[in-house]
């Protein structure tokens, strides 16, 4: 069964700060995906990525396959960042592609 | 832009009660998904479907059954609901890919709690 861990489970961050939330995942999982849940439940897909690093505005994800293991960055960070950042592993099977997701990490930004 | 919608907010129900939940997508896309989320567990699939007609089961299938009779539409039901059912249910679309790495659309979620 495909598995993925994140941490920290919550994080609180001033203003301006620097962000690093982190995920590892089991072997099966083709690619990570990075998700966005605000208060009141819509969530928002922001990253997908099977190597290397990708980039869009101040969040940054990056993936290391060898060691099986991404990071979420959050540069400069700001209140309307707080939400839930959720990672994803994808697989194919079963006729589908599939997500198995980490339990979340509760950023809140403080002014 | 993807829109993914379900019919619902917020619903409060009676132990018992059969329940529908329905969930449209507009981007003609093959794979529709219900997941619930619970504090602590995250999101864990219920069902998916990847074409009309077609359903598998997720991690937890028990209680609930889906029904996709067009690709649009994909509903969730709660044969008899449970208080332990009480949760935030979440539909989710995606486009079947060849690269086997589809984003998923999410919609914005039905609160559902059973009394």
């Amino acid at each position: 069964k495909n598995e993925v861990e994140q941490s920290p489970q919550n994080l609180t961050a001033q203003e301006g700060e620097f962000i690093t939330i982190n995920c590892s995942y089991s072997v099966g999982i083709s690619a990570l995906h990075w998700l966005q849940q605000h208060p009141g439940g819509g969530i928002v897909s922001l990253f997908m990525l099977s190597s290397g690093k990708k980039k869009h505005g101040r969040l940054i994800a990056t993936i290391n396959i060898q060691e099986k293991h991404s990071s979420l960055h959050i540069t400069a960070s700001h209140p309307r960042d707080s939400a839930v950042y959720i990672c994803a592993g994808g697989n194919s099977g079963a006729g589908s592609y599939q997500l198995t997701f980490g339990k979340g990490t509760k950023l809140s930004v403080i002014p | 832009d993807v829109k993914v919608t379900q019919s619902s907010r917020y619903l409060v129900k009676r132990t018992g009660e059969k329940v529908f939940l329905e969930c449209v997508q507009d981007m003609d896309h093959e794979n529709m998904f219900w997941y619930r989320q619970d504090p602590g567990l995250g999101l864990r699939l219920i069902y998916f479907s990847y074409d009309v007609k077609m359903k598998e089961k997720g991690d937890i299938p028990e209680g609930y059954s889906v029904s996709r009779e067009k690709k649009e539409r994909f509903s969730l039901i709660l044969e008899s609901a449970s208080t332990n059912q009480t949760s935030m249910y979440l539909c989710a679309s995606s486009l079947w890919g060849t690269s086997g790495t589809d984003t998923q659309y999410f919609g914005p979620g039905t609160r559902l709690t059973v009394l």
